[in-house]
């Protein structure tokens, strides 16, 4: 246990629709950072949040957002959604503000868009 | 464009034989980097990390890696694998500076053998 935890752990969903997933830190952790794992992209880095304020961009559709809230945890908001977004959602955190330490992983959310 | 490269989709090895589960990575300058192992169903967790000095890193559950510049080469190695060595491996790396997050390979799935 990674002391991350993501919820929901399943989500089934239609296309168009907009669902938010969750994710709390380890205790202390002041990043998050959000991937996705799909079959044909891989493992994709999404986001990073460092207290509150964006800190890292990576491939992360125009339709998705995220924030971290005071509490330190974060939501991604996936919007308009298409059967090519089903795909597992890591959260991950870490200490520091530099993606080189090293981060702890959730579980995951399985997202299905159908 | 910043790329990591695991050449090998599937790979098999009989319990007890030793292990090399290549990665390169392609950057302008030697990135930070990582090795992380997947179980069925589980998140990510680090194995090594390799940031500068000593070539050959040590981990944990006795994984090791070796750093080639001259190759662009970070391999995993294990001299005796066990069946809870099963699991989807991981290379990452990461250019520095902030702007961006881990970059990972497409992941090699490792199956033991009995």
């Amino acid at each position: 246990d990674s002391g991350v935890t993501q919820t929901p752990k399943h989500l089934i969903t239609a296309t168009g629709q907009r669902v938010t997933l969750r994710c709390s830190p380890r205790s202390g952790d002041l990043s998050v950072y959000w991937y996705q794992q799909s079959l044909d992209q891989g493992l994709q880095f999404l986001i990073q949040y460092y207290n509150g304020e964006e800190r890292a961009k990576g491939n992360i559709l125009e339709r998705f957002s995220a924030q971290q809230f005071p509490d330190l945890h974060s939501e991604l908001n996936l919007s308009s959604l298409e059967l090519g977004d089903s795909a597992l959602y890591f959260c991950a955190s870490s200490t520091r503000e530099e993606s080189y330490n090293e981060q702890f992983f959730g579980p995951g959310t399985r997202l299905t868009v159908l | 464009a910043q790329s990591v490269t695991q050449p090998d989709i599937h790979i098999t090895v009989s319990e007890g034989a030793s292990l090399e589960l290549r990665c390169n990575y392609s950057y302008g300058a030697t990135p930070y980097l990582f090795w992380y192992v997947q179980s069925p169903g589980q998140g990510l967790q680090l194995l090594l990390k390799y940031f500068s000095g000593d070539t050959l890193v040590q981990g944990i559950k006795g994984f090791e890696a070796e750093f080639k510049r001259s190759q662009s080469s970070f391999n995993l190695r294990k001299p005796s694998v066990h069946w809870s060595d099963a699991a989807e491996y991981f290379c990452a790396a990461y250019s520095g500076g902030g702007a961006d997050g881990l970059t990972f390979g497409k992941g090699t799935h490792l199956i033991i053998q009995p």
